[in-house]
């Protein structure tokens, strides 16, 4: 396993329709994070999970966006009904199971997946 | 709310040189993680080296040392015998022990001239 993938790299979308990004996490990381980051910015916390379970939301995930992790493993982040303003990197993160102090709190971040919305 | 701030947007560097990249945080708890991600231009972000607050001794990795002090609230980083490869935005990032988002700052492009 070499680490974190993410599918698409690169996706461009007209206003209005839905989109659907893909994470692959590093093998039996049970943590999974999702990022936003705008240019010239720190990527900002959107949600992350715990195995299958959902555990926290920003309130920067409005309704439009919805994350799974159906099986603990792969995630999909879907944003329904784009807006020019939801263009950003959205990156995705996973950390390990705690195999001694500090070492799951460090996260491994993908290559992001660049959103354009004309 | 926990914040990050990194005051210099752009650093630069002679190869071979020394720089320093500052970070400041500000939070009320008193055990947490920081951590310095390097991300390449149209590359992954990647780990350059973690703090526990709980330790009292600087991270080092290498070329890469930290400056920890903790009453300040204050993380920086410091690069030496810097080269080529280590041209990059540098973000400083704040992870709670309790909560489990990642607070990051606005990051440092660093230039390394030869």
């Amino acid at each position: 396993d070499t680490g974190v993938s993410q599918n698409p790299r690169h996706k461009i979308t007209k206003r209005g329709q839905n989109v659907t990004f893909r994470c692959d996490p590093i093998s039996e990381h049970n943590r999974l994070y999702w990022y936003r980051q705008t240019l010239g910015q720190g990527p900002e916390f959107l949600t992350y999970f715990q195995n299958e379970a959902q555990l926290e939301k920003s309130r920067l995930l409005s309704d439009r966006f919805s994350a799974e992790r159906p099986k603990g493993s792969f995630s999909t982040l879907e944003i329904q009904r784009t807006e020019q303003g939801d263009s950003a990197m959205y990156l995705c993160a996973s950390s390990p199971q705690a195999s001694g102090q500090g070492a799951r709190e460090t996260q491994y971040f993908g290559p992001g997946t660049r959103l354009l919305v004309l | 709310a926990q914040t990050v701030t990194q005051s210099q947007p752009e650093m630069s560097v002679q190869e071979a040189e020394t720089v320093t990249l500052s970070c400041t945080y500000d939070t009320s708890e008193s055990d947490y993680y920081l951590f310095w991600y390097k991300q390449p231009p149209s590359r992954q972000m990647i780990l350059v080296i973690r703090q526990e607050a709980y330790k009292q001794q600087n991270a080092t990795e290498n070329r890469f040392s930290v400056n920890f002090q903790k009453a300040a609230k204050s993380f920086s980083l410091k690069i030496s015998d810097s080269q080529l490869g280590d041209a990059a935005m540098y973000f400083c990032a704040y992870r709670s022990a309790i909560l489990d988002d990642m607070r990051f700052g606005a990051g440092t492009r660093l230039t390394v001239k030869p």
